[in-house]
């Protein structure tokens, strides 16, 4: 199994700029996450899906954010317009029910540098 | 307030020592701790969960304990190698129904091994 694929690894773009960050998740898992982290803050759960359905979304920053899962196996998070501190890593990361002790699978992250 | 603390915020050691490094939290309902190690550039990877009925739960060299009375959980790493460098990140889930939703993430304890 590859594991939960993101890319870009590595994004830069200038203030104002729509950007998009992409996740594929592992096969077989139904929860799906997205989650920024910060020197200062450490990591934060933006959002996260069930079987596709956003659950909880009370992490997003703001309305500049956004998430979509249109299928099992693809979800994005965009930020639109892009601002200076949404410089951070984002991660994506998977998982299926398991009893209580469901383990969490992350990606590499997308290190976003928006100037 | 649910938090979770760890302790020390770096440490630095010479390969082949042991050390321990601490979580203190203050999640409730408790459902489950786990530990992560996350290596520069890399996402998060699951080394311990464990339940408030498990005190204590190994994987090689890593040994980690929770004590639910006291809210404390201690990673303890022995004979520590290089590639034990990384930073360690306590995770608290509150629910005790199968929802990754409500987890509390440390700020890590970022190790150093040298030579």
């Amino acid at each position: 199994d590859a594991g939960v694929i993101q890319s870009p690894r590595h994004e830069v773009t200038e203030m104002g700029q729509e950007v998009t960050l992409r996740c594929k998740p592992i096969s077989g898992h139904d929860y799906l996450f997205w989650y920024r982290q910060t020197m200062m803050r450490g990591l934060e759960l933006l959002i996260y899906f069930n079987n596709n359905v956003p659950i909880d979304d009370s992490g997003m920053p703001e309305d500049r954010f956004s998430a979509k899962m249109p299928n099992a196996s693809f979800s994005t998070l965009k930020i639109q317009p892009s601002e200076p501190r949404d410089s951070a890593v984002y991660f994506c990361a998977s998982s299926f029910l398991a009893r209580g002790k469901e383990k969490l699978f992350f990606g590499s992250g997308t290190q976003l540098s928006v100037l | 307030k649910n938090q979770v603390e760890q302790s020390p915020q770096s440490l630095i050691i010479l390969e082949g020592k042991n050390c321990t490094l601490q979580c203190n939290y203050t999640v409730s309902p408790f459902s489950n701790l786990r530990w992560y190690k996350q290596d520069t550039g890399r996402g998060p990877v699951s080394l311990t969960i464990m339940t408030f009925s498990e005190n204590t739960k190994s994987n090689g060299r890593y040994t980690a304990t929770l004590d639910a009375d006291t809210k404390q959980s201690s990673l303890h790493i022995t004979a520590s190698q290089l590639s034990d460098s990384a930073s360690y990140i306590c995770v608290v889930s509150s629910d005790r129904g199968s929802t990754l939703g409500r987890l509390y993430f440390g700020r890590g304890t970022q190790l150093t091994v040298w030579p």
